[in-house]
């Protein structure tokens, strides 16, 4: 079974410039997080999804993060627009079963803003 | 609402020492706990996971932990370490009775392992 993938691996951009972010989650997991690692900050929730639908988003920073789940298989994260701070790894996670606990999460895609 | 504590951000053994990682969890319900592992350059995985039973659980790669309620304690070890152990590791807690299903994450704990 594939694990969760994320794109790009790698991503440089100016300040000011639009950044998206794609995760394509485990195929029968119901359950999607976000998350952001920082230096700084360790490893934050973003938001997370249940069936496409967002259910806590209160981890996303401010207004110019957004995240979309259109399908079961695609989820979208997008800050518009980007600023230096914004710099992080960012992983995508999926679930089958929120109670377990066990999250199973992709390789991550590394943000620098310029 | 529960939390965790790494003490230590770095913790540096020589090949063949005793690892130990030191976790502690605030929780107000029985918690589930959880390590995972983060190789460079990856994602995290689960090392191990305890949630009810036996408080000594044992993971991949030869990590154990034990789940010590007295002393809200959760620490991770193995007997001897290896070279390919050096990696970032997270103690996670969650708090399903409580309604609490998505793991917290400490601050990580990053493992230097010394030929």
């Amino acid at each position: 079974d594939a694990g969760v993938i994320q794109s790009p691996r790698h991503e440089v951009t100016e300040m000011g410039q639009e950044v998206t972010l794609r995760c394509k989650p485990i195929s029968g997991h119901d359950y999607l997080f976000w998350y952001r690692q920082t230096m700084m900050r360790g490893l934050e929730l973003l938001i997370y999804f249940n069936n496409n639908v967002p259910i806590d988003d209160s981890g996303m920073p401010e207004d110019r993060f957004s995240a979309k789940m259109p399908n079961a298989s695609f989820s979208t994260l997008k800050i518009q627009p980007s600023e230096p701070r914004d710099s992080a790894v960012y992983f995508c996670a999926s679930t089958k079963d929120r109670n377990t606990g066990e999250l199973f999460f992709g390789e991550g895609s590394r943000l620098t803003v310029l | 609402a529960q939390s965790v504590t790494q003490l230590g951000s770095h913790v540096s053994v020589s090949e063949g020492a005793l690892v130990l990682l030191r976790c502690n969890y605030s929780s107000s319900v029985p918690p589930y706990l959880f390590w995972y592992v983060q190789y460079p350059n990856q994602g995290l995985q689960l090392l191990l996971k305890y949630t009810t039973g036996a408080t000594l659980v044992k993971g991949i790669n030869g990590f154990e932990a034990e789940f010590k309620k007295s002393e809200t304690s959760f620490h991770l070890t193995k007997p001897s370490a290896h070279m390919s152990d050096a990696a970032e590791y997270f103690c996670a807690v969650s708090d399903p009775g409580g309604g609490s299903y998505i793991p917290t994450f400490g601050r990580g704990t990053s493992l230097i392992v010394h030929p």
